[in-house]
């Protein structure tokens, strides 16, 4: 069974700096799709960044970035430059291609603080 | 482009009350999904549209909760009745096409506490 695991339930970091997200998932597929999300406290989940599982190329945007270790099994979300906006909780996700057809998994997300 | 929109935002009911959400996609997108989420915990997927059809409801508690989405666009959540355990936040999402790759976009969600 499909299963994604953030074991890091809340973390602090400095406004400015980096911060890495630490997410690992668990599936038999070889074709999946990794997905962060953001949720702020007004509740809509916000989409910051896709990386697929063929995809060779760790996935960038903007101040987001997808460290994709696939024989780890990890997906790391790094943040680089926190803003005090980014305070909110995030969510990994996965999606097999082909056994669960279209269902998201969740973790159980991590919650980030940002401090001025 | 407009987002995905819900209503209500915030519903407080007493216990055996029937409640009813609704979702408005964002235009185009052929696929709709709802998802529950308990408080600290991920979104878990109730069910999921592809235009009128109803095509994965394997999580949804048929005894209690039903779903439709006419005419392939806006979609209705019904609870009837309503238990204490149906406290949570209940998300939409839509998507292009049920495509793997294609990104789920999330509405506000509608926020339940059953007294």
């Amino acid at each position: 069974a499909q299963k994604i695991t953030q074991t890091q339930p809340g973390m602090f970091v400095q406004e400015k700096e980096a911060v890495t997200l630490d997410c690992t998932y668990d599936t038999s597929d070889q074709s999946y799709g990794l997905f962060w999300y953001k949720q702020p406290s007004s509740g809509e989940m916000i989409f910051l960044i896709y990386q697929g599982s063929y995809d060779e190329q760790n996935a960038t945007e903007g101040r987001y970035s997808l460290n994709f270790q696939k024989a780890r099994k990890s997906a790391n979300l790094v943040i680089s430059a926190s803003q005090l906006g980014d305070s909110a909780m995030y969510f990994c996700a996965m999606r097999d291609f082909y056994n669960q057809g279209g269902k998201l998994i969740f973790g159980q997300g991590t919650e980030l603080s940002v401090k001025p | 482009e407009a987002g995905v929109v819900q209503s209500p935002r915030y519903k407080i009911i007493e216990k055996k009350q029937p409640v009813a959400f609704w979702c408005n996609p964002i235009s185009g997108h052929n696929t709709l999904y709802w998802y529950l989420q308990n408080l600290g915990q991920g979104p878990e997927l109730l069910i999921r549209y592809e235009n009128e059809e109803a095509v994965d409801d394997s999580q949804l508690p048929k005894d209690r909760f039903s779903a439709e989405r006419l005419k392939g666009v806006d979609s209705t959540l019904k609870i009837q009745p309503a238990e204490l355990g149906d406290s949570a936040v209940y998300l939409c999402a839509s998507s292009l096409e049920a495509a793997p790759t294609d990104t789920q976009y999330f509405g506000p969600g509608t926020r339940l506490t059953v007294l």
